[in-house]
């Protein structure tokens, strides 16, 4: 079967970094996808990996390592808008997305 | 340019009866793909459609059922509605399908209680 893990739940402070790990096992591997979904709102685009590595975008990093079946999201300067779920998607070998079930990452002042 | 636009926003149905949802994609895109959200989950995927044909279907009963038109506007049916049909259905478009990079972007969903 195909599998997404994710924490369910992270705590940071404001102006500190966190990461949030996604661990997948995946019938073939076309990429990962992080999304951003704050409450009763629709997910939106963060970042995309497909090749090993670190992808850098503004105070976001997203990482991938395919050998591991891992990645994760770094968010650096954390403010509070950055309370929200974040969601690690898979497009498999049919190049449908698979979703993990999001981490809800809560910043405190 | 306008995003991904979904109607209605929130929808009150009983057991039983059935619902219509309609999403747009952004102009240009051909691709939509519906997903079904329960709070506390991730998207679990129901259909794509490209150029008005089902090009991917989700573990979802045939009670799910949808299409896309020529404008590449799309529908999601449901019939014989359930209580555990209640949840946030997404609608995504895509430019393009079956590429490694094909970013989705979401409409702010239809929330869809059934009583």
């Amino acid at each position: 079967g195909q599998n997404i893990d994710q924490p369910t739940e992270m705590t940071a402070t404001e102006g500190a970094i966190v990461q949030i790990n996604c661990t997948y096992q995946t019938s073939g591997f076309n990429g990962l996808f992080w999304y951003q979904q704050h409450a009763g709102e629709a997910p939106t685009f963060l970042s995309y990996n497909v090749l090993d590595g670190l992808e850098e975008k503004g105070r976001f990093s997203s990482f991938l390592s395919r050998s591991k079946g891992y990645s994760y999201l770094l968010l650096k300067e954390l403010q509070m808008k950055d309370s929200a779920s974040y969601l690690c998607a898979v497009t498999d070998s049919n190049y449908q997305l698979i979703w993990g079930a999001g981490t809800k990452l809560i910043i405190k002042p | 340019d306008a995003g991904v636009t979904q109607s209605p926003t929130h929808l009150i149905k009983t057991r039983g009866q059935h619902v219509t949802l309609r999403c747009s994609p952004i102009s240009g895109h051909k691709s939509v793909s519906w997903y079904q959200q329960v709070l506390g989950q991730g998207p679990q995927f129901i259909f794509q459609y490209y150029e008005k044909e089902e090009r991917g279907r989700g573990n979802f009963p045939d009670r799910f059922s949808a299409r896309q038109f020529p404008n590449y506007s799309s529908e999601l049916n449901v019939n014989a509605l359930l209580l555990g049909d209640s949840a946030l259905y997404l609608c995504a478009s895509s430019f393009d399908r079956g590429r490694p990079k094909n970013i989705q972007y979401f409409g702010a969903g239809t929330r869809l209680s059934v009583l």
